[in-house]
């Protein structure tokens, strides 16, 4: 089964506008942590935002913030006011320990955002 | 330099051949992995290290070697190489595998 699901392949934005990519997540961890990254077209892996499981305020960075739902499992990802250099394709990803020991980072299969002008 | 670094860039190699591709970090970070990032897939864990000596399969390891006798080197060798390992190879670091995790800027392997 899927650990960590983004639902939209692709999805579109005005310039300017906010936009919200989604994520859930499947843990029977109560200690995990969910990350976003940013994955341009020349390839390299940024971080973006980071939420723990036990943070109780909503992680921001920035124009990103992310939209943190735990009893629904969900860790969206909200840019606000869209720039053309925001085009990328962008993963959720999750930190959860492996057979109880030793951690491991799992991602989605990311959205690809398209930003116009 | 300081930071995770990848060899080669880019490798083409024969279906069959033994081919390695390398990760060195300079931070002695404890954790390291091997991701395989494929349209439609993501990326795809397929091995990661705790630390010197200790690596544990991730998602997709079958056709694939690790080895971790150095902190700060993680090399994943196809031992035969297949056309469907035809991907873009991420390594990646963390000091303790809980947070900041840095990755390399990848190795384009195609299998031909």
């Amino acid at each position: 089964a899927q650990k960590i699901t983004q639902t939209q392949p692709g999805m579109f934005v005005q310039e300017k506008e906010a936009v919200t990519l989604d994520c859930t997540y499947d843990t029977s961890d109560q200690s995990y942590g969910l990350f976003w990254y940013k994955q341009p077209s020349s390839g390299e892996m940024i971080f973006l935002i980071y939420q723990g499981s036990y943070d109780e305020q909503n992680a921001t960075e920035g124009r990103y913030s992310l939209n943190f739902q735990k009893a629904r499992k969900s860790a969206n990802l909200v840019i606000s006011a869209s720039q053309l250099g925001d085009s990328a394709m962008y993963f959720c990803a999750m930190r959860e320990k492996s057979g109880g020991s030793n951690y491991k980072l799992t991602f989605g299969k990311g959205t690809l955002l398209t930003v116009n002008p | 330099d300081a930071g995770i670094t990848q060899s080669p860039r880019y490798k083409i190699t024969e279906t069959g051949r033994q081919v390695t591709l390398m990760c060195h970090q300079t931070w002695s970070h404890s954790y390291m992995f091997w991701y395989r990032q494929d349209l439609g897939h993501g990326l795809r864990l397929i091995y990661y290290s705790a630390a010197a000596d200790i690596t544990d399969k991730g998602e997709v390891p079958d056709g694939y070697v690790v080895s971790r006798s150095k902190t700060e080197n993680f090399p994943l060798t196809l031992e035969s190489a297949t056309r469907s390992q035809t991907s873009v190879y991420f390594c990646a670091s963390s000091e303790n595998g809980f947070y900041g995790y840095t990755f390399g800027s990848g190795t384009r392997l195609t299998v031909v």
